[in-house]
């Protein structure tokens, strides 16, 4: 499986600013997402990060809000802009693999980072 | 009604204990479940997968899945301290996006 690296991996920030979040894998991955956690919760998916493309995003996410970088096969950013306290979260990276059975079988997390926003 | 349900515990037990944990699901449309285990700060890491119905063993471990009735359920043997963490089940469907949904998570304490 592959091995996530993710930072930072916390932040304190003031309302209206922004924080990208970066994800360095340590091999090439087809899929890459971006998950929320909040408080208590569990995860919610924010988006798919295309390798060339637009980000694809899920129901109540938008570009605006949570623009995707995705460069290449290894590397991924995650900015949350014009924060809210509402933003405040676990924001963790994920990326899917094989497990040898046929698809994308094994899913692997990055182990956050925990936004508080003041 | 969410995907997929989860009781959130907490749920504590003694060292050695069988623990239980349970999920249910609403849409048919899946193609495998996933129970991840979640130490505090850190991220979900992969425990095990199933395709199909009937158990899956692995250690002190067993995944079971029903489909008649939409029921998942994870089984901790001989638990241990070691073993206190929340536990999120996860389905995914065979469509394009490989999207996981999650349940809650249960959070389980096995005291010493």
């Amino acid at each position: 499986s592959a091995v996530i690296s993710q930072k930072p991996s916390r932040d304190i920030c003031q309302r209206g600013t922004s924080l990208t979040i970066q994800c360095q894998v340590d091999s090439q991955v087809t899929m890459m997402f971006w998950y929320r956690q909040q408080p208590g919760q569990s995860l919610t998916l924010i988006a798919t990060a295309n390798q060339g493309s637009e980000a694809t995003y899920e129901s109540g996410f938008v570009i605006d809000k949570f623009p995707i970088s995705r460069p290449n096969l290894t590397f991924s950013t995650l900015t949350v802009s014009n924060m809210s306290p509402e933003d405040s979260s676990i924001y963790l990276c994920s990326v899917a693999w094989e497990l040898g059975i046929g698809g994308w079988d094994g899913y692997t997390f990055g182990s956050g980072t925990r936004l508080t926003v003041v | 009604q969410k995907e997929v349900e989860q009781d959130p515990g907490p749920l504590s037990v003694p060292e050695g204990a069988i623990v239980s944990l349970n999920c249910t699901y609403s849409n048919s449309a899946f193609q495998y479940f996933m129970w991840y285990r979640q130490y505090s700060r850190k991220g979900p890491e992969l425990l095990m997968y199933t395709y199909s119905s009937g158990n899956k063993e692995d250690g002190r471990f067993t995944a079971q899945v029903d489909k008649s009735s939409k029921y998942i359920s994870l089984f901790i043997r001989d638990s241990q301290p070691s073993d206190s963490a929340t536990y999120l089940c996860a389905k995914r469907g065979m469509d394009s996006s490989y999207k996981l949904i999650f349940g809650s998570g249960t959070r389980l304490l096995v005291r010493p």
